[in-house]
């Protein structure tokens, strides 16, 4: 069983553009969270998706947004980028909510975005 | 204001012995349980899980413990192998109100020495 895939594994980019990160979930799962592990911080929640919609966010600003797709595949774009962007973006993916919602969360290994 | 705490960042144990990794947490709501394991390069492997109604649950070689009254968790690894060294994420998560986010810690570095 494939895991959970993320693309590309780096990206290099310039204050005041724009970044799109890519996640394929484990098959089966409907759950994407997306995570940033900033340099000397632990893993911070971004967004989760499930079933298509946005079902919670972190405390990051609205320049971060993302959507899911219909195959339950999830884009994570961020715009204006600026330098402390700079982070490791993890994807996870889970089984979604409902009788067997208590499911751990699989991660990928990241998209290391580096802003220069 | 950080709800799950590792307050050691490194423990070092000898080939055989038992690891003993400590999680503190403050949120009364978390009521699930992990424990990552995360290599340089990789995304974070899921190790074992604890839901509140229980206060241990063992697999093979990881056992993890909860006691809720002290709001603490441990992971037990018997016994200590080489390819155990990797950073040890201690997360929780409140399904109350269907928040499915995991509130990390900000890790452990083990190193097993052969």
């Amino acid at each position: 069983e494939a895991g959970v895939t993320q693309s590309p594994t780096h990206l290099i980019k310039t204050r005041g553009q724009q970044a799109t990160l890519r996640c394929s979930p484990i098959s089966g799962h409907t759950s994407v969270y997306w995570y940033q592990q900033a340099l000397g911080l632990g893993l911070q929640f971004l967004l989760w998706y499930d079933e298509g919609e946005e079902r919670n966010r972190g405390n990051f600003p609205p320049r971060f947004s993302g959507r899911q797709f219909p195959n339950y595949s999830s884009e994570l774009n961020v715009n204006a980028l600026e330098l402390e962007d700079s982070a490791l973006y993890l994807c996870a993916s889970s089984v979604g909510q409902g009788p067997h919602r208590i499911q751990p969360q699989h991660f990928g290994d990241g998209t290391r975005l580096s802003i220069l | 204001d950080q709800q799950v705490k590792q307050n050691s960042p490194s423990l070092s144990v000898q080939e055989g012995r038992i690891s003993i990794l400590n999680c503190d947490y403050t949120n009364s709501m978390f009521d699930y349980f992990l424990w990552y394991k995360k290599y340089p390069a990789e995304g974070p492997t899921f190790l074992i899980s604890i839901s509140s109604i229980k206060d241990k649950n063992e697999d093979g070689r990881f056992t993890v413990f909860l006691n809720k009254s002290a709001k603490h968790l441990s992971l037990h690894i018997v016994p200590s192998q080489p390819g155990d060294s990797a950073v040890y994420f201690c997360a929780a998560s409140a399904y109350a109100g269907a928040n499915s986010k995991l509130t990390f810690g900000k890790g452990i570095t083990l190193s097993v020495r052969p």
